[in-house]
């Protein structure tokens, strides 16, 4: 089935600690992004992506990496320098285009806990 | 900068009623607007628009868009228990990247 995956389902960390969330997608889609959700907020999006080796920053990006090495794949690193990483974290990706906005494949998601 | 604001920001009803969610939003060149459902996990799409005053429906839920006021309302009829979700609304940048500026959505909660 096609679709994508994020593991894991929850992660605990102790502080200080770096942690590397998974994406992974096999729908050949271009566009990957990574979002963080607060609760009572909206999504945030940290890092998106629309090449391979290509990413750019989105509105929270400080305290996080991600690479592009592979298209299905769009890992997001949280380091020790992102004050406040307990959070729900949400990958997606959607093909390029105009016609694609409606196609935005969302992952089931990786709870953060950072002790 | 893109913003998004919905409103209420949480709304409890009972089993039955309609509700109207709002959004309104302020961008530099706009594309479209989306709607997504939140339950447990990943947002699911639920509409997008991109002209006025055109009504999109899928059952029960249905929303439409208003480009001179800047604001988009998503009514539910005959509200059920299954409803219950967090309700996201969405602009895209104008530039074609797909990069979404999302509200902080409201939180539906209804009760038998």
């Amino acid at each position: 089935d096609g679709g994508i995956t994020q593991s894991p389902k929850y992660l605990f960390r102790k502080e200080g600690q770096n942690v590397t969330l998974s994406c992974e997608q096999n729908l050949n889609h271009d566009a990957m992004y990574w979002y963080r959700q607060d609760p009572g907020q909206g999504l945030r999006l940290i890092y998106y992506s629309q090449i391979v080796n290509d990413f750019q920053k989105g509105d929270i990006a400080e305290g996080y990496s991600v690479s592009r090495e592979k298209k299905e794949s769009f890992p997001l690193t949280v380091t020790s320098a992102q004050k406040n990483p307990t959070a729900f974290y949400l990958c997606a990706s959607t093909p390029l285009g105009e016609s694609s906005l409606d196609t935005q494949y969302f992952g089931p998601g990786t709870r953060l806990t950072v002790l | 900068e893109d913003k998004v604001v919905q409103s209420p920001l949480s709304l409890v009803v009972h089993e039955g009623d309609t509700v109207t969610l709002n959004c309104s939003y302020e961008v530099t060149n706009f594309r479209s607007l989306l709607w997504y459902k939140q339950e447990k996990k990943a947002p699911t799409f639920l509409f997008m628009l991109t002209s006025s005053g055109i009504e999109k429906k899928s059952g029960r839920l249905s929303s439409i868009l208003d480009k001179k006021e800047l604001f988009s309302i998503l009514n539910i009829t005959a509200t059920q228990t299954g409803d219950s979700a967090i309700y996201l609304c969405a602009v895209p940048e104008p530039f074609g990247n797909e990069k979404l500026t999302f509200g902080t959505g409201t939180r539906l909660t209804i009760i038998p």
